[in-house]
């Protein structure tokens, strides 16, 4: 699977929209990118996940370069609720392992 | 809530003793897989177990088994506990042809 990169943590004002980098230069053509956020102690949420196309569900917008190399996380309007550990992942589909790095550490501010 | 539970939430033992983690899971879903994640670290992959068979292991010794029945539901088993398995232990569930999986919320597993 290929690796993924995240900065370490950012933060955030509540209600302002939250942008989340990450990159996968070595992602291969079968590998979708997935998006789980884990909120401490929790089981990992899953959040959102594309091939190609930008994809949006009720959760966030996932926005993924054409060349496929990295892609942004969009939380439209943060809210102290998402404060928690968003892992962004490359793999083949639910039945693949999923490789979890440390994630970046989101903090927002009322 | 995804529909998948683990049992127990937490649980004490000490080293040298075995442990037995259950989960069930989502209706529907097939495959179960079992993660471990150590303090301040990311989930690490143990092992897929999909119609009751092992269906890929990550870099765990043989102490760590695991089970899968008919009704989906899966054990995971943990022989000889060292200090270093003291972790929270998820469980995700999928189904064969879609795209996701979808976590429990973990049983805390102290080693002392």
């Amino acid at each position: 699977d290929a690796k993924t990169t995240q900065p370490p943590s950012m933060d955030c004002a509540e209600g302002r929209a939250a942008n989340l980098p990450c990159n996968h230069s070595t992602i291969s053509g079968n590998e979708y990118v997935y998006w789980y956020r884990q909120i401490h102690s929790q089981g990992p949420q899953y959040i959102i996940h594309g091939l190609k196309n930008n994809e949006t569900n009720e959760m966030a917008s996932l926005i993924i370069t054409e060349d496929r190399k990295s892609s942004t996380l969009i939380l439209p309007h943060a809210t102290l609720r998402d404060t928690a550990v968003y892992y962004c992942i490359a793999a083949t589909g639910a039945n693949s392992k999923l490789t979890f790095g440390k994630g970046i550490t989101l903090s927002v501010r009322p | 809530e995804t529909g998948v539970t683990q049992s127990p939430t937490h649980l004490i033992k000490t080293r040298g003793q075995q442990v037995t983690l259950r989960c069930s899971s989502q209706s529907g879903h097939n495959t179960v897989s079992w993660y471990q994640q150590a303090l301040g670290q990311g989930p690490q992959f143990i092992f897929q177990y999909y119609r009751e068979e092992e269906n890929g292991r990550g870099n765990f010794p043989p102490r760590f088994s695991g089970l899968q029945f008919p009704n989906y539901s899966s054990e995971l088993n943990v022989n000889a506990l060292e200090l270093d398995d003291s972790a929270l232990y998820l469980c995700a569930s999928s189904a064969q042809g879609t795209d996701t999986q979808y976590f429990g919320p973990g049983t805390r597993l102290t080693v002392l």
